[in-house]
């Protein structure tokens, strides 16, 4: 199955600014996915990443909180914008492994706003 | 997709069999039952998935009813680092993503 590489792993930034997640994967994936965890719930999908089109996002989320780059089949990034305590989650890219394997998830990215 | 129920948690002894059940009584015929696990920390990690057949691979089985309403999971030796949230969901042939519940958390004791 894909190995998916994120960063960073966890940060502690301030209220009003952004941060820009990445999400690397070891083979070309036509999908990536970007899932929020906050603190004690489940996984919440933001938006599914296609290379060369726009990012479809799921209701709640918006473009410009959560603006998403695919510059190529085996990157993406996940930029949390204008950021206030209510963000503090953690953030996990997807991709789909083949039939076989269901999806592969990376390790996440542990944010906290302060 | 199809909604799924869980139990919140559960406990196992360590060395038992470990029997997750979960409830999907709106399935649709070209749904499948997956199941993930995440451990503390970690992103969620692939189990198994099954259409209507029950399943077995090196991690798991998974039992589906006949009616493909409920199943179960079982780890069948579990060990303490089978502590996790398992989680069940159910999803459409060729849809691209995957909504998760809220799981159930598995605690393996000594």
């Amino acid at each position: 199955s894909a190995v998916i590489s994120q960063k960073p792993s966890r940060d502690i930034c301030q209220r009003g600014t952004s941060l820009t997640i990445q999400c690397q994967v070891d083979s070309q994936v036509t999908m990536m996915f970007w899932y929020r965890q906050q603190p004690g719930q489940s996984l919440t999908l933001i938006a599914t990443a296609n290379q060369g089109s726009e990012a479809t996002y799921e209701s709640g989320f918006v473009i410009d909180k959560f603006p998403i780059s695919r510059p190529n089949l085996t990157f993406s990034t996940l930029t949390v914008s204008n950021m206030s305590p209510e963000d503090s989650s953690i953030y996990l890219c997807s991709v789909a492994a083949g039939t076989n394997y269901g999806y592969t998830f990376g390790s996440g990215t542990r944010l906290t706003v302060v | 997709d199809a909604k799924t129920t869980q139990p919140p948690s559960m406990d196992c002894a360590e060395g038992r069999a470990a029997n997750l059940p979960c409830n999907h009584s709106t399935i649709s015929g070209n749904e499948y039952v997956y199941w993930y696990r995440q451990i503390h920390s970690q992103g969620p990690q692939y189990i198994i998935h099954g259409l209507k057949n029950n399943e077995t691979n090196e991690m798991a089985s998974l039992i589906i009813t006949e009616d493909r309403k409920s199943s179960t999971l079982i780890l069948p030796h579990a060990t303490l680092r089978d502590t996790a949230v398992y989680y069940c969901i159910v999803r459409k042939t060729g849809a691209n993503n995957l909504f998760f519940g809220t799981g159930t958390r598995l605690t393996v004791i000594p």
